[in-house]
């Protein structure tokens, strides 16, 4: 059972607003993941990282931006939203169980941001 | 070149029957791991299923089992006994790539699996 959450499970904004979305587990995994979905279609990797201090850009390209500065939290910021934004946003964790290893991510409940 | 595909859109299937929801894949990465995700209408993605590129059999979790055809680069789900429960958007996934690289999964489309009564 995964232990992953995210905050606010839903957010309706208006343009120009600064957002944070965030996202916590208590698995002490060192991955974690942010991917942007658009309703009814596929996963985008927007973000990633390795465990603490450690952030890399995603295949989709995102004004968004990321940190990591204690292994379970992971939060999200766009500085300035726009209705481009518009989107569910997932957060997802994974162990690294080293060579071999099966290392499933586990998802969060996802935020649904709205920008208006 | 699309690397997972989900050919099926939409899938109905009557309650307490089976169905195989269709996924392939293309890599030439040869260790790499398949997923398959369940997101019900509430959003969340649920893990269902793994599969690894070495694994000699194929998975199986309770009424979920993964027909792996490597040859062919598939990956099917079949689920057994469908309840409504089940009804859900399904999203086949791959990890490639040795320890050490981001592994990150690549998403299909999805598949819409209506069960029916």
């Amino acid at each position: 059972e995964a232990d992953i959450y995210q905050t606010p499970r839903y957010l309706v904004i208006g343009t120009g607003k600064k957002i944070t979305l965030e996202c916590s587990q208590t698995m002490g995994h060192d991955k974690m993941y942010w991917y942007q979905q658009d309703p009814g279609m596929e996963l985008h990797l927007i973000h990633y990282s390795y465990g603490v201090n450690s952030t890399e850009k995603g295949d989709l390209s995102s004004e968004s931006t990321v940190s990591r500065i204690r292994t379970e939290h992971f939060p999200l910021t766009l500085e300035s939203a726009r209705p481009s934004h518009t989107s569910q946003y997932l957060c997802a964790s994974s162990p690294d169980l080293g060579t071999g290893g099966r290392d499933t991510q586990y998802f969060g409940p996802g935020t649904r941001l709205t920008v208006l | 070149a699309q690397k997972i595909t989900q050919t099926q859109p939409g899938m109905f299937v009557q309650e307490k029957e089976a169905v195989t929801l269709d996924c392939t894949y293309d890599t030439s990465d040869p260790s790499y791991g398949l997923f398959w995700y369940k997101q019900p209408s509430s959003g969340e993605m649920i893990f269902l299923i793994y599969q690894g590129s070495y694994d000699q059999q194929n998975a199986t979790e309770g009424r979920y089992s993964l027909n792996f055809q490597k040859a062919r680069k598939s990956a099917n789900l079949v689920i057994s006994a469908s309840q409504l429960g089940d009804s859900a958007m399904y999203f086949c996934a791959m990890r490639e790539g040795r320890m050490g690289s981001a592994r990150q999964l690549t998403f299909g489309s999805g598949t819409q699996l209506t069960v029916l009564p």
